[in-house]
């Protein structure tokens, strides 16, 4: 079936750093999704992405939707204490199907 | 802004007991959905509706229910609660736009425990 590869999986980082992560997958999608998930919450949406080749900003988010419509990444600038947490993106595929990766944990080290 | 609401939030049941989670929305969506979350995993999903009277299966349906008669409400059953399905559920809901497309909200999740 369908899947979305999310990488890194972990990421240990010092406050103030950028950060960097994506999804990729062997099919196309139609939409990507961004969500961060704190400790005993549910994800909320950071950015939503609904056009090959869209860059988005939200803050010191951006994300793009790549050109082959396979793969996005998510860029944090200047991170502070408050990014740690759980990223998840979510691909819509063609076929309806909603597939979420399986997350990229966040560290800031203090 | 109360946006998903899940109940309860913790639950422990023994094997074999039956327990319903309950999702209720406050922002009409039409789309609604339950995942499930397990330790370093994804969120995999359950079950859906698109409407009210309608529900389709997800990727890991088996041993769970769902019903939606109102487009409010969206409860998930468990009729046999078995060890495998420890984990914590979200529920979800969505506007409808074109297809599943649109960002879900996500309700803070219902933490269970089979012993």
């Amino acid at each position: 079936g369908q899947q979305l590869n999310q990488s890194p999986q972990s990421m240990f980082i010092q406050e103030g750093e950028d950060v960097s992560m994506n999804c990729t997958s062997s099919s196309i999608f139609n939409t990507w999704l961004w969500y961060k998930q704190d400790p005993g919450e549910g994800p909320v949406l950071l950015i939503a992405l609904y056009k090959a080749g869209e860059l988005t900003s939200n803050g010191r988010l951006t994300a793009q939707f790549g050109i082959t419509r396979k793969d996005s990444f998510l860029n944090i600038s200047a991170s502070i204490p408050s990014d740690v947490g759980i990223y998840f993106c979510a691909g819509h595929s063609r076929d309806d199907k909603i597939i979420f990766g399986k997350g990229t944990r966040l560290h800031i080290l203090p | 802004n109360a946006g998903v609401t899940q109940t309860p939030k913790f639950r422990i049941l023994k094997i074999g007991q039956s327990m319903t989670l309950q999702c209720t929305q406050d922002m009409n969506h039409n789309y609604m959905y339950w995942y499930r979350q397990d330790p370093g995993m994804g969120l995999k999903l359950i079950y859906y509706s698109v409407g009210a009277g309608i529900t389709d299966k997800g990727e890991v349906p088996n041993g769970y229910n769902v019903s939606r008669s109102t487009t409010e409400d969206f409860p998930l059953r468990l009729e046999l609660a078995a060890p495998s399905q420890t984990s914590v559920y979200f529920c979800a809901s969505s506007t409808s736009g074109t297809g599943h497309n649109q960002p879900q909200h996500f309700g803070d999740g219902t933490r269970l425990s089979i012993l």
